[in-house]
């Protein structure tokens, strides 16, 4: 069965720090694999997403992610964080039907 | 930017009401899905669609129905509303081929 693990459940940075969320999957096979954001009161918006070819993908709002096969990982960067970062992230794993994991809820500090 | 919209986006009902929420999308997906969400807890899938008049009960069992009569038209019906049910529903949608869904708002629904 498939199934994913963040974590970290609140991680608090700086404004202008870097910013890596974790992500660890479960699949049988070679996984496709997302990040989702979450405002409050909104849904969710993709991020980025992985199927193949390069593993370092570039996302929307300055952010990307690094697919690591060996650590069955997809972890989450950004170099340096804005206030309006704040939100809640959500990695998630498959295609027909998808995995969500808990979430990761982000705040940010002046 | 998607198109996919959920209304109402906050709903407060007594117990025992009938309620639909509605989801809608101008994007021509034949696949949709609705996900129940609770603080601190992964998204459950409830229900899915995989096109006109196809429907399936999702990976979290549910007392909801869903109908899908028109592509871009995916109601959520609840008989009878009990305070359980108090909860985020979101939807979402897909393209044929593609697996990155798109979501609407949500609805929150307080069952009183």
């Amino acid at each position: 069965a498939q199934s994913v693990t963040q974590p970290d459940i609140h991680i608090t940075v700086s404004e202008g720090a870097s910013l890596e969320l974790r992500c660890n999957y479960s699949y049988g096979a070679t996984p496709y694999l997302f990040w989702y954001v979450q405002s409050p009161g909104q849904g969710l918006q993709l991020l980025l997403k992985y199927f193949s070819g390069d593993t370092l993908v570039q996302g929307i709002k300055g952010f990307e992610a690094e697919f690591k096969r060996s650590q069955s990982s997809f972890n989450l960067r950004k170099p340096s964080v804005h206030w309006s970062d704040a939100a809640e992230y959500f990695c998630a794993v498959g295609y027909q039907k998808v995995t969500f994991g808990i979430g990761t809820k982000l705040q940010v500090i002046p | 930017e998607a198109d996919i919209y959920q209304t109402p986006r906050y709903l407060v009902i007594g117990t025992g009401k009938k309620i639909t929420l509605e989801c809608s999308q101008t994007m021509g997906h034949d696949k949709m899905y609705w996900y129940q969400q609770d603080p601190g807890m992964e998204l459950h899938l409830i229900h899915y669609s995989y096109g006109v008049n196809s429907t399936e009960k999702g990976d979290l069992s549910s007392e909801s129905t869903v109908s899908r009569i028109r592509t871009e038209h995916f109601p959520l019906t609840l008989e009878s509303a009990r305070p359980s049910h108090t909860s985020q529903y979101l939807c979402a949608s897909r393209a044929e081929g593609y697996y990155e869904q798109y979501f609407g708002p949500g609805t929150r629904l307080t069952v009183t």
